[in-house]
């Protein structure tokens, strides 16, 4: 089975852009996380969908948002860019329900400049 | 206090040696305990979960969840070259739609 895929692998934006990000889970996943990895305050969670409903946000501004299609791939969307925004942004898909059973992409390395 | 904390090592240790990976937690709450696998330039790779308290063994791998310390583990023995990566302990609350929160993650060195 093809893994978890993420496009683009890498993005350079300037502040003020919007950004979408695209995930394709793994062949029969329907729950899709998405995070945020930096550095200075690792894996961050964004959100999360199942059958294209969010079902959990973490504590990010509203400039991040996302959804989900019907056939399970998803996309989030950063808009206004800040510097800040710079990070490795990862998918991960869930055969189940449950989160505690996640693979993850390659990731998304996002530079704003 | 943060929810989930990890020393961040680094650490380094000759092939196969013994290696003792740890976290801490604050929220008692948590049932659902995960190492992940983070090679350079890459995604986090689930090694394993455990439920509750207990042991889990999968190969050289061995998860350790005390929960009346707030203290996991992962051991893995006879360590290789391979294994240098960061590894990255996560949980969640009770495994369904509750998100996951992470460790800061352990970078690991192994010289052959």
């Amino acid at each position: 089975k093809a893994g978890v895929t993420q496009t683009p692998r890498y993005l350079i934006k300037t502040r003020g852009q919007q950004v979408t990000l695209s995930c394709s889970p793994i062949s029969g996943h329907r729950s899709v996380s998405w995070y945020q990895q930096t550095p200075g305050q690792g894996l961050q969670f964004l959100f999360e969908y199942f059958s294209e409903t969010q079902r959990n946000k973490g504590n990010f501004p509203g400039r991040f948002s996302g959804r989900q299609f019907s056939n399970s791939r998803s996309e989030m969307n950063v808009s206004t860019l800040e510097l800040g925004d710079s990070a490795l942004y990862l998918c991960a898909s869930s055969p189940t329900r449950s989160n505690y059973e996640q693979y993850f992409g390659p990731g998304t390395r996002l530079t704003v400049t | 206090q943060k929810e989930v904390e990890q020393d961040p090592g680094p650490l380094s240790v000759p092939e196969g040696a013994i290696v003792s990976l740890n976290c801490t937690y604050s929220n008692s709450a948590f049932q659902y305990f995960m190492w992940y696998r983070q090679y350079s330039r890459k995604g986090p790779e689930l090694l394993m979960y455990t439920y509750s308290s207990g042991n889990k063994e999968d190969g050289r791998f061995t998860a350790q969840v005390d929960k009346s310390s707030k203290y996991i583990s992962l051991f893995i023995r006879d360590s290789q070259p391979s294994d240098s990566a960061t590894y990255l302990c996560a949980m969640s609350l009770q495994g369904g739609s509750e998100k996951l929160v992470f460790g800061k993650g352990t970078k690991l060195t192994v010289n052959p």
